[in-house]
């Protein structure tokens, strides 16, 4: 499988808690995104990657987040002290270009409870 | 600031005949656009764009979208809709004159594509 993957599927965790997620892209792209979506609502910008340098980010992306690519492969995306409002889709693309169109991953979705 | 906007929450047409699904967009620059579907339970899958050049752009599945400068819309249509095509549509913006690498996205229409 060549597309984008994304680990773990699923998180449920309580208030308070800190959780990490993983998106690995498609092995030839240097550009890597994160964006939030919630229920009924179109995906939100939260960080872009050009290779292991992190070039852009949200005001959506608090000092309680965190994300990396430490050697511009794989990302890592990590909330501490996760709050209800954190409940969301979360969503990795990557692509080969500025031009270029961003290819998604299926998503982690988070719960807190 | 860029921004989308897509009317319609919902959009039903019945299968066979030819569907629309509405963008707009605003932008301080020029527009990179594409659409994107998604399926429940699924990442969003990409249908087509428009970078430049010729203003009808055709994509994936039989989908094309138009881009009219003058009335800052790229609409998603498509000739004749099938059941399958039931979906929710996303049209997203990338502003290449100060909106960095970020997509902006609408906030969704479903399709509905009834027998």
């Amino acid at each position: 499988d060549t597309g984008v993957s994304q680990d773990p599927r699923h998180k449920i965790t309580k208030r308070g808690q800190n959780v990490t997620f993983r998106c690995d892209p498609i092995s030839e792209h240097n550009r890597l995104y994160w964006y939030r979506q919630t229920l009924g609502q179109g995906p939100e910008f939260l960080t872009y990657f050009q290779n292991e340098a992190q070039l852009e980010k949200s005001r959506l992306l608090s000092d309680r987040f965190s994300a990396e690519r430490p050697k511009g492969s794989f990302s890592t995306l990590e909330i501490q002290r996760t709050e209800q409002g954190d409940s969301a889709m979360y969503l990795c693309a990557s692509s080969p270009g500025t031009n270029n169109e961003q290819f998604f991953g299926p998503g982690t979705r988070l719960t807190v409870l | 600031a860029q921004s989308v906007a897509q009317p319609e929450d919902q959009v039903n047409v019945a299968e066979g005949n030819p569907l629309t699904v509405k963008c707009t967009y605003s932008v301080s620059g020029n527009p990179y656009l594409f659409w994107y579907v998604q399926y429940p339970n699924r990442g969003l899958q990409f249908l087509l764009k428009y970078i430049t050049g010729d203003n009808l752009v055709k994509g994936s599945y039989g989908f094309e979208a138009e881009f009219n400068k003058s009335q800052t819309s790229f609409h998603l249509k498509k000739p004749s809709a099938l059941v399958s095509d039931s979906a929710l549509y996303f049209c997203a913006v990338r502003d290449i004159g100060g909106g960095g690498n970020k997509l902006t996205f609408g906030t969704g229409t479903q399709l509905k594509v009834e027998l």
